[in-house]
This record gives C-alpha cells, sequence and structure tokens, in this order.
C-alpha cells in the first residue's frame, strides 16, 4: 500500500511564507494535490497536477515536487489560510491521503 | 454551478446498513467518477471507493471491501454509498467528492452508530 507522510503541524506569523511538504514513494511516480480544510467544512481543491491551481483560489498558494516529496507554499499566509491541509496522491484509481498538517497563522 | 447535495445525518444501530446519496447537477452526471470520503472526529481523512457513474463500474478501498456498495441512478444524477455491519467506528462524516481531483465535494453527512 502507498504512504504519504506530512508534518503534523506548521506555525507562521501572517506575511510570513508557510511551506508544507507531503513525502512518499508513490509521489515519483503520480501528481500530487492538495486540500485545505477548515473546521465544520468540506475540503476544498487548492492545487491539482502538483502545482496547477483551479480557478478561484488565490496565487499565494503553490505547488512543487522534487522526487519524493511534494510541497504546498503560501506565500505571504495570511489568518484566513489557518486550517488543516491533506496530500493526496492516486494510484491505480485509489485515493492515499497524508495524515493532514494543521497551519497555525498567528 | 456544480453542486454536490447529500442527504441528511442518520443514526443507526450496530450491525445495521446505511445507505448515503449524492445528488449531483450543473455538470453531466455521467463525465465524472464520484469518489466516497470519510471523516472521524478530528481525524484525517480516509477514501472509501470510487465509481464511474457512466459504467458503473467501481473500486472500493481494501478496509472496506464486503462492506461498502456504491450505486448510482443516472435519471436523477445521483449517486449512493451504501455501509453495512455498521460498528462505532463507523461514526463519522462521509463526503462524494467529483473525480479525478477531487474539485467539487458534497457538504457531508453525519453517520452516527451508537446503541
Amino acid at each position: 500500500s502507498y504512504e504519504l507522510t506530512q508534518p503534523s503541524s506548521v506555525s507562521v506569523s501572517p506575511g510570513q511564507t508557510a511551506r508544507i511538504t507531503c513525502s512518499g514513494d508513490v509521489l515519483a511516480k503520480k501528481y500530487a494535490r492538495w486540500f485545505q480544510q477548515k473546521p465544520g467544512q468540506a475540503p476544498v481543491l487548492v492545487i491539482y497536477k502538483d502545482s496547477e491551481r483551479p480557478s478561484g483560489i488565490p496565487e499565494r498558494f503553490s505547488g512543487s515536487s522534487s522526487g519524493t516529496t511534494v510541497t504546498l507554499t503560501i506565500s505571504g499566509a495570511q489568518v484566513e489560510d489557518e486550517a488543516d491541509y491533506y496530500c493526496y496522491s492516486a494510484a491505480d484509481n485509489n485515493w492515499v491521503f497524508g495524515g493532514g498538517t494543521k497551519l497555525t497563522v498567528l | 454551478q456544480v453542486q454536490l447535495v447529500q442527504s441528511g445525518a442518520e443514526v443507526k444501530k450496530p450491525g445495521a446498513s446505511v445507505k448515503v446519496s449524492c445528488k449531483a447537477s450543473g455538470y453531466t452526471f455521467t463525465s465524472y467518477d464520484i469518489n466516497w470520503v470519510r471523516q472521524a472526529t478530528g481525524q484525517g481523512l480516509e477514501w472509501m471507493g470510487w465509481m464511474n457513474p457512466n459504467s458503473g463500474n467501481t473500486g472500493y478501498a481494501q478496509k472496506f471491501q464486503g462492506r461498502v456498495t456504491m450505486t448510482r441512478n443516472t435519471s436523477i444524477s445521483t449517486a449512493y454509498m451504501e455501509l453495512s455491519s455498521l460498528r462505532s467506528e463507523d461514526t463519522a462524516v462521509y463526503y462524494c467528492a467529483r473525480g479525478p481531483y477531487g474539485d467539487y465535494w458534497g457538504q457531508g453527512t453525519l453517520v452516527t452508530v451508537s446503541s
């Protein structure tokens, strides 16, 4: 089975750059996607195909990939970006999620 | 606009089954897979499986094989997820999400399993 590993928490001050990593062997072969989830809400897709941003997602969200690690970068993080972030990938039609990272912006 | 609207909260006893619906609108229902994901309180996201609304083909996570069934009714653009032999550990919010990227999600359905 595939596994994706994320840090459990990341903390930044408003205006700083937040970076959240996700590691797993499957990422060397498959694209990563990132979800943002705020308390009591459904997840929202913020990055797909490693670095593509869906329409409506602010430009401060970006993604990158290197080998078996992908990184979600939030440039100039804002208080409203505080949320849980999940990386995931799809292999053989199966979605595999990372454990999630709690981003604190304060 | 694209919307996925799920059925309401359910309370079930251990051993029972639950069937959650996900009604799609704003796009051609048969053009995109539907995935089901669940989340227990305070826990991460757990993928359960996918269904192709056009063909009816399905794929289930190994953990749920034998207990989950995903179906659809194309005439009303609705997908269904049925989970049987419920136990307390199945208490969670269940989401449907449009494939292949999960660009649209339902609002979630809370399923509580309690005696």
